[in-house]
């Protein structure tokens, strides 16, 4: 069964830069499509962003209004994903999730999902 | 992409049948057979009970069941029960790449 942990999460302050992991266990790493989804406090699910594997090209996906500040990227030796946060927004605080799909379905839903990471943006 | 619409709350008694609608648009919901939704319970991690319109991961009572028409697709829970008071979200490919959330709808078991 797939487990994934994800850590790094902490209060920063607004401009700051952080970086998020998730560890992987229970699977072939290497062949997982792999995504963020964040959800701020009472809100919603939020997108952040997703890559593919290495033998799908290990390409980097990203919602339109997050190109540019979040960078995702994957340490198949580690079975670690990574998300490389830069100029930090208050708007950005929230409960960080890893996730990943069905297998073969193409990355079109988040069948497993870590525990989450709390991220605080505040001064 | 806007996020896709749901109501904000749906309620109903033990074994009624409910029924959560996510609408969107011709560039996602109503392009894509790609749809899934989420239950989540307070304090934990979303968890998958259907992937593409119709299909339940393993595990998944069949008391959940969904289906799309046109730009809007439902889940529906029928004999509802307490434990599937929760919030609910759908989740729609749209194109490029990319996936939208609907912004969630809390079912109340009365």
């Amino acid at each position: 069964e797939v487990q994934l942990v994800e850590s790094g999460g902490t209060l920063v302050k607004p401009g700051g830069s952080l970086r998020l992991s998730c560890a992987a266990s229970g699977v072939t790493f290497s062949n997982l499509w792999m995504n963020w989804v964040r959800q701020a406090p009472g809100k919603g699910l939020e997108w952040v962003g997703r890559i593919k594997s290495e033998a799908d090209g290990g390409t980097t996906d990203y919602p339109a209004h997050m190109k540019g500040r979040f960078t995702i990227s994957r340490d198949d030796s580690r079975n670690t994903l990574f998300l490389q946060m830069d100029s930090l927004k208050t708007e950005d605080t929230a409960v960080y999730y890893c996730s990943t799909d069905i297998p073969f379905t193409g990355g079109t839903n988040f069948a497993f999902w870590g525990q989450g990471t709390l991220v605080t943006v505040s001064s | 992409q806007s996020a896709l619409t749901q109501p904000a709350s749906v309620s109903g008694s033990p074994g009624q049948s409910i029924t959560i609608s996510c609408t969107g648009t011709s560039s996602d919901v109503g392009s894509y057979n790609l749809i899934s939704w989420y239950q989540q319970h307070p304090g934990q991690a979303p968890k998958l009970i259907i992937y593409e319109v119709t299909k339940r991961p393993s595990g998944v009572s069949t008391r959940f069941s969904g289906s799309k028409s046109g730009t809007t697709a439902s889940l529906t829970i029928s004999g509802l029960q307490a434990d599937d008071e929760a919030d609910y979200f759908c989740c729609s490919y749209a194109g490029s790449n990319s996936l939208v959330f609907g912004g969630g709808t809390k079912v109340t078991v009365l």
